[in-house]
C-alpha cells in the first residue's frame, strides 16, 4: 500500500518567522513529487513539481528540497506573512503515473 | 485567472436525486480529466481518472454505476451522482494537467459541495 505522510497536521507560527514542514512518501518507484498550496475558499494551486533527488525549488521566500532515496521533501516558508495561511498539500507520482495524496499541513500564521 | 471552471459550487438536494457536476478546461485540451473527493478533515481521495473518447478508470472501492463519469469533448467531464443519498454529501473537487507528460502539475476547479437532504 503506498502511502504519503504530511506533518505535522497543523502549525500556528508568528508572522514574521520561518517554518517547515515534511512530506514523507515511498523510496520506490518514485517519478515525481508535486506540493500544492490549497487556500480557504480557493482550489488548490501548484507551487512545484520535483523530479530529481537533491532537487531545491524556490518561488519567492517559498522553497522545497527533495531526498528520494530516503523518501522524505520539506517546504520551508522564510518570514512567514498572513497570506501565507493555507493547506500545504504534497501529492506522490509514481512510476505507474498514480499520483497519491498527503493529508496536508494546515498552517496558520498569526499576526 | 482560472484554467479549470467547476460547476456548480455548491448543490443541496432531496435525496434520490441525481445531481450533475462538470469540470471545463478553459484554454487548453483535456484528454485525462481528474475527479476526487474529500472526506471532512482528511485529503483528497481520488475517485477516478476520465479518459476522452473512452471510459473512466475508478479506483477501488469507488461504484462506477453510482458516479458516472463522461469525458465527451477534450475540455468537458462530467460526474454525475447517481440517486444521491446523504452519504454521498461531501466535497467534490476535479484536476486536470495542462500539457503532455505525467509530470505536469494539475490546475483543479473551485469544487462542489454537495449536500443531500
Amino acid at each position: 500500500i503506498l502511502n504519503v505522510e504530511q506533518s505535522p497536521q497543523s502549525l500556528h507560527v508568528q508572522e514574521g518567522d520561518s517554518t517547515n514542514f515534511t512530506c514523507s512518501f515511498p523510496s520506490s518507484n518514485f517519478y515525481a513529487l508535486h506540493w500544492y498550496r490549497w487556500e480557504t475558499a480557493k482550489s488548490p494551486e501548484a507551487l512545484f513539481v520535483m523530479t530529481l533527488n537533491g532537487d531545491e525549488k524556490k518561488k519567492g521566500r517559498i522553497s522545497a528540497t527533495l531526498n528520494t532515496k530516503e523518501g522524505y521533501s520539506y517546504l520551508y516558508i522564510k518570514g512567514s506573512q498572513p497570506e501565507d495561511s493555507a493547506t500545504y498539500l504534497c501529492a506522490f507520482l509514481d512510476s505507474n503515473y498514480q499520483l497519491i495524496w498527503g493529508a496536508g499541513t494546515k498552517l496558520i500564521i498569526k499576526p | 485567472g482560472a484554467v479549470v471552471s467547476q460547476h456548480p459550487s455548491w448543490v443541496i438536494c432531496k435525496s434520490g436525486t441525481s445531481v450533475k457536476i462538470e469540470c471545463r478546461s478553459l484554454d487548453f485540451q483535456a484528454t485525462t480529466m481528474f475527479w476526487y473527493r474529500q472526506f471532512p478533515k482528511q485529503s483528497l481521495m481520488l475517485m477516478a481518472t476520465s479518459n476522452e473518447g473512452s471510459k473512466a478508470t475508478y479506483e477501488q472501492g469507488v461504484e462506477k454505476d453510482k458516479f458516472l463519469i463522461n469525458h465527451a469533448s477534450l475540455t468537458l467531464s462530467t460526474l454525475t451522482v447517481t440517486s444521491a443519498h446523504p452519504e454521498d454529501s461531501s466535497f467534490y473537487i476535479c484536476s486536470a494537467p495542462r500539457g503532455r507528460g505525467h509530470r505536469q502539475p494539475q490546475h483543479f476547479g473551485d469544487g462542489t459541495r454537495l449536500s443531500i437532504l
